[in-house]
């Protein structure tokens, strides 16, 4: 158990609603990430963060923005929720020194209507 | 971008019999991870491998790092029927870039 929590764990929005998933971690890792997970495309990457105010896009960044105000919180905001972004959101964090294994939360499933 | 090639994309066994699947890249991968993935959780890490040719096993599963560093193999040995979900190989190449996902294998297992 890597200490990760995301909530909420299931949304139902509305088209045009801007909507914000949360992560939550208890361990201080300086690396965090956010993937959306769709049939046919497995884990895509969103946004990433190496410290606290420090981000940057993976390779479906468009219509998401996230934020990163404190160590153990990442944010992920849709700001205009689309029914393409209807999918199950995934946090990770990268475990410290020199390892590069990642550890899952266990997903918010998004549903946009 | 760069791509992990996964496969089979799915395969159907019965209890008992061994698995295998691979990943491939185009390009040299540092290091080579293993994830499970249950329906309706999040993937959780099997296998870490970190230096090429490296055979590492976790229980009934063991994993290789391709002497090339642009494959990894996945083995499960007497599969049994907890072993379905998903598995998926990632990768990272250098420095602090993110890993690359493959898109995974569906494994069911029949009784």
């Amino acid at each position: 158990d890597a200490g990760i929590t995301q909530s909420p764990r299931h949304k139902v929005t509305e088209t045009g609603t801007p909507v914000t998933l949360r992560c939550h971690q208890t361990e201080n890792h300086r690396y965090m990430y956010w993937y959306r997970q769709d049939p046919g495309h497995g884990l895509r990457l969103i946004h990433y963060s190496y410290g606290v105010k420090d981000t940057d896009k993976g390779e479906v960044s468009d219509g998401y923005s996230v934020s990163r105000s404190k160590t153990e919180d990442f944010l992920l905001t849709l700001e205009s929720a689309t029914s393409s972004q209807t999918s199950v959101y995934f946090c990770a964090i990268r475990a410290g020194g020199n390892s590069y294994e990642q550890y899952f939360g266990p997903g918010t499933r998004l549903t946009v209507t | 971008g760069q791509q992990l090639n996964q496969s089979p994309q799915s395969m159907f066994i019965q209890e008992g019999e061994d698995v295998s699947m691979n990943c491939t890249s185009s390009s040299i991968f540092n290091t080579w991870l293993w994830y499970k993935q249950d329906p309706g959780e999040g993937p959780v890490l099997l296998i870490a491998l970190y230096k090429a040719g490296e055979l590492t096993s976790n229980g009934r599963l063991t994993a290789q790092f391709g002497i090339t560093r642009k494959d990894s193999f996945l083995n499960i040995s007497a599969s049994i029927p907890s072993d379905v979900g998903i598995y998926f190989c990632a990768g990272q190449n250098s420095g602090n870039t993110p890993l690359v996902f493959g898109k995974g294998t569906r494994l069911s297992v029949i009784a």
